[in-house]
């Protein structure tokens, strides 16, 4: 079966670090374009960052410098590393499969999301 | 970066009926676009990418059209499970980007 398993999140204070893991089965994730995304509560979705098959990384410009993103091909798991969080980094974090995986298919696969909340 | 805007925010439609929802691009995305479904407390759910390409498992009532600019979800009968938030988002340019959603709810 095909599967997104996230982990790591917490209660952080403003400034502080915590790093996400995703643990994927049934797929590689050094294969497939691998992102996180993440939901504010009661907003939107918003695209956080992507690593593509090659290990190259994109990130979005709210979190450009702050966070990094990798993996670990041994382990099948996928990462986020979070730096100088802010209060407006509290979400949902979701890791997903995509938008590329043997063609453009969009984010096809979802973890269930880890809840990260940046308060003093 | 390309802003996606979804109407109408909110849609109040009856079981059984049809439900129709847009979302427009500030510049063309292609067909690099897809639609997703959030039910409360729940993960996203990949429906339709490419436009129009039901992705695995997605029952044929719900429908993906539009390229460029314009796009259109149409859900033919709407059932129990059918009335949840629907985001679009494109692939075409990173950064990708999400639609406001718009929520189906029971009328």
């Amino acid at each position: 079966e095909v599967q997104l398993v996230e982990s790591g999140g917490g209660l952080i204070q403003p400034g502080g670090s915590l790093t996400l893991s995703c643990v994927a089965s049934g797929f590689s994730v050094g294969t497939n374009y691998m992102s996180w995304a993440r939901q504010a509560p009661g907003k939107g979705l918003e695209w956080v960052s992507v690593i593509y098959s090659s290990g190259s990384t994109n990130y979005a410009d709210s979190v450009k410098g702050r966070f990094t993103i990798s993996r670990d091909n041994s382990k099948n798991t996928l990462y986020l590393q979070m730096n100088s969080l802010r209060a407006e980094d509290t979400a949902v974090y979701y890791c997903a499969r995509g938008p590329y995986t043997s063609s453009w298919i969009g984010l096809d696969v979802w973890g269930q999301g880890t809840t990260v909340t940046v308060s003093s | 970066e390309i802003v996606m805007t979804q109407s109408p925010a909110t849609l109040s439609v009856s079981p059984g009926e049809r439900a129709t929802l847009s979302c427009r691009a500030s510049q063309g995305v292609s067909s690099s676009l897809a639609w997703f479904q959030q039910n409360p407390g729940q993960a996203p759910r990949l429906l339709i990418y490419g436009a129009s390409a039901r992705a695995t498992g997605i029952p044929a009532r719900f429908s993906g059209s539009g390229s460029g600019t314009e796009f259109t979800l149409t859900i033919s009968s709407l059932q129990s499970g059918d009335f949840a938030v629907y985001y679009c988002q494109q692939y075409y340019k990173w950064p990708l980007t999400f639609g406001g959603g718009t929520k189906v709810e029971i009328k």
